[in-house]
């Protein structure tokens, strides 16, 4: 079983900050992945990772930017939140042959 | 465009007996199926997964089967236990970028004691 954390659980901020989710994986998995998701719906991939300095974006087009400096970690960042931004987000890792995902537990975001 | 779909957003079951969630899909290139179950509060955790090869997979109390011609597949649960009570998330893997995971919407099952 993969370990996989997120900080923060979660976070209230306002407009026009500027924000980053942490994500890291201590199982030495290559890929990871941020997933956006709101209530009811399904999740949609807004980046990925194969490894260290490899990122793409993901089905839905996201204003977010991610970095893979380091493979354990796995932030994403938003320069300047805005009320769209608002929704839950779910990092989750898989090694070079599993299919598998592994997920992390997920940042409740919300921009007032 | 959504490849993976889970009609019905919820469903509620008496403890002992099947339940039975559903996921339909579209692209006749997905090659392995998943399922997650989600607590609130928390992510997604991994249930059980079927290849394309096989048409049923079985794990403890945990049964998904995989219709291909119908591009269906289902998870049974039987006997139902209060503590199933989650989201249950359907996905699949496959197609032109095989490691590209679509997820339905999740169905909401409730087991009643």
């Amino acid at each position: 079983e993969a370990d996989i954390y997120q900080t923060p659980r979660y976070l209230v901020i306002g407009t026009g900050k500027k924000i980053t989710l942490e994500c890291s994986q201590t199982m030495g998995h290559d890929k990871m992945y941020w997933y956006q998701q709101d209530p009811g719906m399904e999740l949609h991939l807004i980046h990925y990772s194969y490894g260290v300095n490899s990122t793409e974006k993901g089905d839905l087009s996201s204003e977010s930017t991610v970095s893979r400096i380091r493979t354990e970690h796995f932030p994403l960042t938003l320069e300047s939140a805005r009320p769209s931004h608002t929704s839950q987000y779910l990092c989750a890792s898989s090694d070079g042959t599993a299919d598998t995902q592994y997920f992390g537990p997920g940042t409740r975001l919300t921009v007032l | 465009d959504q490849q993976v779909k889970q009609n019905s957003p919820s469903l509620s079951v008496q403890e002992g007996r099947i339940s039975i969630l559903n996921c339909d899909y579209t692209n006749s290139m997905f090659d392995y199926f998943l399922w997650y179950k989600k607590y609130p509060a928390e992510g997604p955790t991994f249930l059980i997964s079927i290849s394309s090869i096989k048409d049923k997979n079985e794990d403890g109390r945990f049964t998904v089967f995989l219709n291909k011609s119908a591009k269906h597949l289902s998870l049974h649960i039987v006997p139902s236990q209060p503590g199933d009570s989650a989201v249950y998330f359907c996905a699949a893997r496959g197609g032109y970028n095989n490691n590209d995971m679509r997820f339905g919407a999740g169905t909401r099952l409730t087991v009643k004691p």
